[in-house]
């Protein structure tokens, strides 16, 4: 069965840092590219970033562009995003998700960032 | 970026009845090899969204047969047949063709 579970969201001031993981399993994790998709409260879905197969190609959303930063970890099927510079915009679900050649076929539970003072 | 734009329901719909949810791209998502890259998920409440639809008629693994997928290269409608509570939610359209990838703002189904 494949499962995706986030970590590691919370409560950051603005213009802090947070780091959150999602670890992969039921699946051979470094035969898929990776996504993370937010959602603010309330409101519809973003995407935020990809990730391919290999790590070797990222891309982005222009207002997260030079603040975020997805990785990922083979070795233990996991995937990150590092967000740097925190705004009360990025406050939100944040899922991660399993690309596919077709959409997203498999997401997480997600995991809430509130960013405040 | 490609603009995702989404029609509303004249909610609630009726248990038994159809629903057609429309969505519209402002740049067409027919590629090269034939594909139509739009997707449909569904967000029920307090739950992750799932796929329904992809390449815009491909139902997703598990997905009844009562949703299906169809238009054109800029203009595409979800169809549910016979909605029953469990369709209860929110549908999205996203665009796979490029990125940014872009989602709808979203379509809530009520049932009556």
């Amino acid at each position: 069965e494949v499962q995706l579970v986030e970590s590691g969201g919370g409560l950051v001031q603005p213009g802090r840092s947070m780091k959150l993981s999602c670890a992969a399993s039921g699946f051979t994790f470094n035969n898929y590219d990776m996504a993370w998709v937010c959602q603010a409260p309330k409101k519809g879905l973003e995407w935020v970033a990809t990730i391919s197969y290999d790590g070797s190609s990222t891309y982005y959303r222009d207002s997260v562009k030079g603040r975020f930063t997805i990785s990922r970890d083979n070795a233990k099927s996991t995937l990150y995003l590092q967000m740097d510079s925190l705004r009360s915009e990025d406050t939100a679900t944040y899922y991660c998700a399993r690309q596919a050649d077709y959409g997203y076929n498999y997401w997480g539970q997600g995991v809430m960032v509130t960013v405040s003072s | 970026d490609i603009v995702m734009t989404q029609g509303a329901l004249p909610n609630p719909v009726p248990s038994g009845e159809s629903a057609s949810i429309t969505c519209q791209s402002s740049k067409s998502l027919l590629y090269s090899d034939g594909k139509t890259y739009l997707n449909w998920y569904l967000q029920r409440p307090g739950q992750s969204p799932q796929l329904l639809i992809y390449w815009m008629s491909t139902r997703a693994s598990g997905v009844s047969d009562r949703f299906s997928g169809s238009g054109s290269g800029t203009d595409f409608t979800l169809k549910i047949s016979r909605v029953e509570a469990e369709d209860v939610g929110v549908y999205y359209c996203q665009q796979f063709l490029e990125f940014p990838l872009t989602f709808g703002s979203g379509t809530k189904l009520e049932i009556k």
